[in-house]
């Protein structure tokens, strides 16, 4: 098994510009997200989606778009990129919502730079 | 809502020492605690996890963690540390969900020899 995948690994972007950071699993997990990584932050939630077809917001969704259209992919679009979003981006997916009994498995990170 | 805080930011220790690594949390309703482990250039994996029954948990890699209710602390800790077990470690609550989930900041261990 993959796991989780993301790509691109790395990502360099002049402001204004729009781009969509890929994330697929092979785990038939139903529970999906992305996360950002700052400096001293530590994660904070953009968007999740707890199935094919439904996603919510989470802690920081503001510039950024998701969609589920199967099961196993879970993208996130940049509109109009921003020196703000410069981070690191996690996709996180579990079997289930349910924290107590199905863990987070995460991507190895997309490293994107705006200018 | 609740809130983690992660007491250091960095923790420097020699190959072979122990190691704490401390975890507080806020809560109005029972949490259950995590920890996760961030390895230079990965994605986080779970260590261990704290749902309910013996307040000491044991985790992969020899680590454990011991939860306080009356102090709201999860401190993890490992007796003897290896080069290896140098990352970034973050500490994690919910109430029950996984979008619920708060992390707290992290604290990177970094092991010398």
């Amino acid at each position: 098994n993959a796991g989780v995948t993301q790509t691109p690994k790395f990502q360099v972007l002049k402001t204004g510009q729009s781009m969509t950071l890929q994330c697929a699993q092979d785990m038939n997990h139903e529970y999906m997200s992305w996360y950002r990584q700052d400096p001293g932050m530590g994660l904070r939630l953009i968007h999740y989606s707890v199935g094919a077809g439904i996603t919510d917001q989470g802690e920081v969704p503001n510039g950024y778009n998701v969609s589920r259209s199967t099961t196993e992919d879970f993208p996130l679009r940049l509109l109009s990129a921003a020196p703000s979003q410069t981070s690191v981006y996690f996709c996180a997916s579990s079997y289930s919502t349910g924290g107590y009994n199905s863990p987070l498995h995460f991507g190895n990170g997309t490293r994107l730079t705006v200018t | 809502a609740q809130s983690v805080t992660q007491l250091d930011s960095q923790v420097p220790v020699f190959e072979e020492a122990p190691v704490e690594l401390r975890c507080n949390y806020s809560s109005s309703v029972s949490v259950y605690l995590f920890w996760y482990v961030q390895y230079p250039n990965q994605g986080l994996q779970l260590l261990l996890k704290y749902l309910s029954g013996s307040t000491l948990v044991k985790g992969i890699n020899g680590f454990e963690a011991e939860f306080n209710k009356s102090q709201t602390s999860f401190h993890l800790r490992k007796p003897s540390v290896h080069i290896s077990d140098t990352a970034e470690y973050f500490c994690a609550v919910t109430p029950g969900s996984n979008y619920k989930l708060t992390f707290g900041k992290g604290t990177l261990l970094t092991v010398n020899p």
